[in-house]
C-alpha cells in the first residue's frame, strides 16, 4: 500500500494564528483527502484535494478556514486558518490506493489555546 | 453511502475469536462492505473488504449474509494489540467522483483483554 508521511505529528498552537498541515505520498495518487477527528469522535471528511484545480469542501467546511493545496500528485497540504480552541482536533489526510481501498496518515494532533 | 449500525463496545478475551457484527441493511448491489480499525492515536488501517462472496486475508476474515444486509468481521486470535476502534462501511464501487469517498460512523470499540 501507498506510504503517507504527514507534518507535523502534533503541534500546540495560540488562538488567532494558522497551521499548515503536509501530506506527502510515495507514490503518484489521484485522490487525496483530509479529515478531522475531534475528541472522542469519529472522522469527518473536510475535502477532497485535486491536483490542478480547487479542493471540493464538505457541507461545514469553507475554503477560507481551511485552505488546501495540491500542486502534484505526491503532496498536499492543509491549512487552519484563524485557530479557535474549537479547532483542536486530530487531522488525518488520506489517499485512495487501488490495492487497499484507502491509506491514512499517522495525523496531526492539533492543540489551540 | 448506506448507513451501517454497529454496537459501541465489545470486550474479547486474548487468543479467542472476537467476532464484531455491522448492519448495513439498506445497502445497494453495487457497495462493497469495507472495515478498517483505528488503534489509539493512528491513522485507520485497512482490514478487509467485500462485495458479496466471504473473503479472508491475513489480518481477518468477512463474512457477509446472503442478503447483504449484514456482515461479521472475524479475527480468529485476538491479542492485545487487536484493542481499536472498528469502523463498518459502505462504499459503491464504481469509481469517480463522490463515489471515492469514505463516510465513518462511530465504530466499535474491541477491548482485547488477558
Amino acid at each position: 500500500s501507498a506510504v503517507i508521511s504527514q507534518k507535523p505529528s502534533r503541534d500546540i498552537c495560540q488562538r488567532g494564528t494558522s497551521l499548515t498541515i503536509q501530506c506527502q505520498v510515495d507514490s503518484q495518487v489521484t485522490m487525496m483527502f483530509w479529515y478531522r477527528q475531534q475528541p472522542g469522535q469519529s472522522l469527518t471528511l473536510i475535502a477532497t484535494a485535486n491536483q490542478g484545480s480547487e479542493a471540493t469542501y464538505e457541507s461545514g467546511f469553507v475554503i477560507d478556514k481551511f485552505p488546501i493545496s495540491r500542486p502534484n500528485l505526491t503532496f498536499s497540504t492543509l491549512t487552519v486558518s484563524n485557530m479557535s480552541p474549537e479547532d483542536s482536533s486530530i487531522y488525518l489526510c488520506s489517499v485512495v490506493d487501488s490495492n487497499y481501498g484507502y491509506t491514512f496518515g499517522s495525523g496531526t494532533r492539533l492543540t489551540v489555546v | 453511502d448506506a448507513k451501517t449500525t454497529q454496537p459501541t463496545s465489545m470486550d474479547c478475551a486474548e487468543g479467542r475469536a472476537a467476532n464484531l457484527p455491522c448492519n448495513h441493511s439498506t445497502i445497494s448491489g453495487n457497495e462493497y462492505v469495507y472495515w478498517y480499525r483505528q488503534i489509539h492515536s493512528q491513522g485507520p488501517q485497512y482490514i478487509i473488504h467485500g462485495l458479496k462472496n466471504n473473503e479472508t486475508n491475513e489480518m481477518a476474515s468477512l463474512i457477509i449474509t446472503e442478503d447483504r444486509k449484514s456482515s461479521t468481521l472475524i479475527l480468529p486470535h485476538a491479542t492485545l494489540r487487536d484493542t481499536a476502534v472498528y469502523y463498518c462501511i459502505v462504499r459503491v464501487a464504481e469509481s469517480g467522483g463522490s463515489n471515492y469517498k469514505l463516510t465513518f460512523g462511530k465504530g466499535t470499540l474491541l477491548t482485547v483483554n488477558p
